[in-house]
């Protein structure tokens, strides 16, 4: 039983590139979710998926898409990186949306140069 | 809407002294709270949580009681020890969006 796992751990891209990071979790979880963690600003939630076949967008959506591949998979897309898009990136799952807790990957840390 | 604060960091304490990173919080409704933590390199992890009102989270000798009155949600140690250097993050969760809406995160060193 993996949790949920993330790849890649470490990207470097140089700006205008695109690249997806990819999420997937064993845990039958019905809501993912994408946040960014930037120094002193904690986790900020890029989009959210409530269920296999819905998506939203969070507080910091710009510059991002998603796609809810299946209820394993949740993939965030970035199509023309830009350097304020530095960041750790952490997808989370959980049973159900709103209120209960959530569980996280290892993150992937992504440098735009 | 919603927010949480935390302590600032860095904290630094030596090992079997006692800890306490506070947080409050700003919510309508009733949100369930949680402490994460999260090593060097390493994701979030759940350390404790409470659902309701005076429930009292605890797990690895850590403890957090939900208090309404106060709208606090402190995380306290009686003996820390040098594994427990991490960066602590307090969370409500029933944001708008389904999120866990995050303070801004508590560095603590335990020196031996």
């Amino acid at each position: 039983n993996a949790g949920v796992t993330q790849t890649p751990k470490f990207q470097v891209l140089k700006t205008g590139q695109s690249m997806t990071l990819q999420c997937a979790q064993d845990m039958n979880h019905n809501s993912m979710y994408w946040y960014r963690q930037d120094p002193g600003m904690g986790l900020r939630l890029i989009y959210y998926s409530a269920s296999e076949g819905t998506t939203d967008k969070g507080e910091v959506p710009n510059g991002y898409n998603v796609s809810r591949l299946n209820k394993r998979e949740f993939s965030l897309r970035l199509e023309s990186a830009a350097p304020s898009q530095t960041s750790v990136y952490f997808c989370a799952s959980s049973e159900a949306w709103g209120w209960n807790e959530q569980f996280f990957g290892p993150g992937t840390r992504l440098t735009v140069l | 809407g919603d927010s949480v604060t935390q302590m600032e960091g860095p904290v630094t304490l030596s090992e079997e002294a006692f800890l306490t990173i506070n947080c409050t919080y700003t919510a309508t409704g009733y949100p369930s709270l949680f402490w994460y933590v999260q090593y060097p390199g390493e994701g979030l992890q759940l350390l404790l949580k409470a659902t309701k009102a005076d429930d009292k989270g605890s797990n690895k000798g850590f403890e957090a009681t939900y208090r309404k009155e106060t709208t606090s949600f402190h995380l306290e140690k009686g003996s820390v020890q040098v594994s427990d250097s991490a960066v602590y993050f307090c969370a409500l969760s029933g944001g708008s969006q389904g999120n866990l809406i995050f303070g801004k995160g508590t560095k603590l060193s335990v020196k031996p």
